[in-house]
This record gives structure tokens, sequence and C-alpha cells, in this order.
């Protein structure tokens, strides 16, 4: 089936840094790409839509600023977190649709933490 | 833009009885409304799933109901099982797929 590889798992940042979460189409084109955030005991928000090769679409509400998205590939789409502060502490997860995928293929989500 | 409604929000029940969890979407052009469940720390996993030519779908326990008109669409869990533990969401898509609330469903042995 449809896999989608999204790294890292968890990561712990510095206030202040930014980090990097990719994921990837294993097996399929990845023509959207949509990314959401989940807070603890909380649903899974989305935050913004990516299509190959073009600027990504954010919900209200969603610095597009803060939250860089680049889906520059048919495989590859990646999220960056700018000057990321403890508010942003959260679990971020992808979910692609395209090519023979059926449905949306979400990746094993990125835990973050910023200290 | 799709707003998805779901209830209720925790949900016990005896092991062997059935559970049904009820949505409510807003924009009549989504037309795929799939149910996930999901562990603590883990990808929402697809358990069924239903478009909007099809009034209803059965997977062995599993059962969901799409009422068009109402813009309602049910999940049904008969025989339930202390595994049937988790998290469940329903979603709506007509392109983007929005989620409900959650459910929190604790079956008890």
């Amino acid at each position: 089936g449809a896999v989608v590889s999204q790294h890292p798992s968890w990561v712990i940042c510095k206030s202040g840094t930014s980090v990097k979460i990719e994921c990837r189409s294993l097996d399929f084109q990845a023509t959207t790409m949509f990314w959401y955030r989940q807070f603890p005991k909380q649903s899974l928000m989305l935050m913004a839509t990516s299509n190959e090769g073009s600027k990504a679409t954010y919900e209200q509400g969603v610095e597009k600023d803060k939250f860089l998205i680049n889906h520059a590939s048919l495989t590859l789409s990646t999220l960056t977190v700018t000057s990321a502060h403890p508010e942003d502490s959260s679990f971020y997860i992808c979910s692609a649709r395209g090519g023979r995928a059926r449905g949306y293929t979400f990746g094993s989500g990125t835990r973050l933490t910023v200290v | 833009g799709e707003n998805v409604e779901q209830h209720p929000s925790t949900l016990s029940v005896q092991e062997g009885d059935s559970a049904v969890i009820k949505c409510t979407y807003s924009d009549s052009a989504s037309n795929y409304f799939p149910w996930y469940k999901q562990e603590l720390g883990k990808r929402p996993q697809l358990i069924i799933d239903i478009r909007s030519n099809v009034g209803e779908k059965k997977d062995q326990r599993i059962a969901v109901t799409l009422n068009k008109t109402a813009k309602h669409f049910s999940l049904h869990i008969t025989e339930t099982q202390p595994e049937d533990s988790a998290v469940y969401f329903c979603a709506a898509s007509e392109g983007k797929l929005i989620f409900g609330q959650g459910t929190e469903l604790s079956v008890k042995p």
C-alpha cells in the first residue's frame, strides 16, 4: 500500500531556533500534501495544503511566515517551524494524496518539543 | 470552509455492547467521509470510509451510514472488544480533509 515516511519522529529544540520536518511518499506521487498539528487530547487541525510546484495555501490563523512549507517534488514536502517557541510544541503530521494512493496517506508524525 | 462536529466526546460501553458515534458536516460539496482510529502518539488509522454516492457501508463489526440530506454520518461498532478502546475521529473532505473533535471510546471488560 501507499506509504509516507515522516522524519524526525521526535525533536527537541531550543526556543528561537528552526526545525525542519520532512515527509516523503515512498511508492506514489504525492500531488497534494496536507500538514496538520495536534495538541494533546485534541483533534488534528489542518494547517496548510500544498500542491507540487505551487505555494502552499494556509488555513485561517496559521502564520505562513512561521510555518514554511515546501513541496518542490512529487515525493517530498517539508515543514519548517521558524523561530520556534514553547507554544509551538505539538504533534505535527503530514498526509498525502495522489497517484495510485487511495484516500489520504498519513505520515507517522513528529513530536516537537521547544524548550 | 468545512466544519465537522462530532459527538459524544467520550463514550464508555461494556464489552459486547454496541457503540455509535455521530458526526455532522457543513459543506454540501464534501463527498468523502472516512473514520479513523488513533492511538496515543500514532498516526490515524483508517477503519472505514464512505463516499457520497453510498448510504451505508459495512465491514465486519464496523458500519458507517451517511445521510447527505441531513449532512449526518455515523459510525457503528457492534460486539465491542477491549481492544476497540481508542480515540476515533470522523472527517469530511471535498479536497481538504477536515476532522471532527474526536471520541474517546472505552470498552470495559
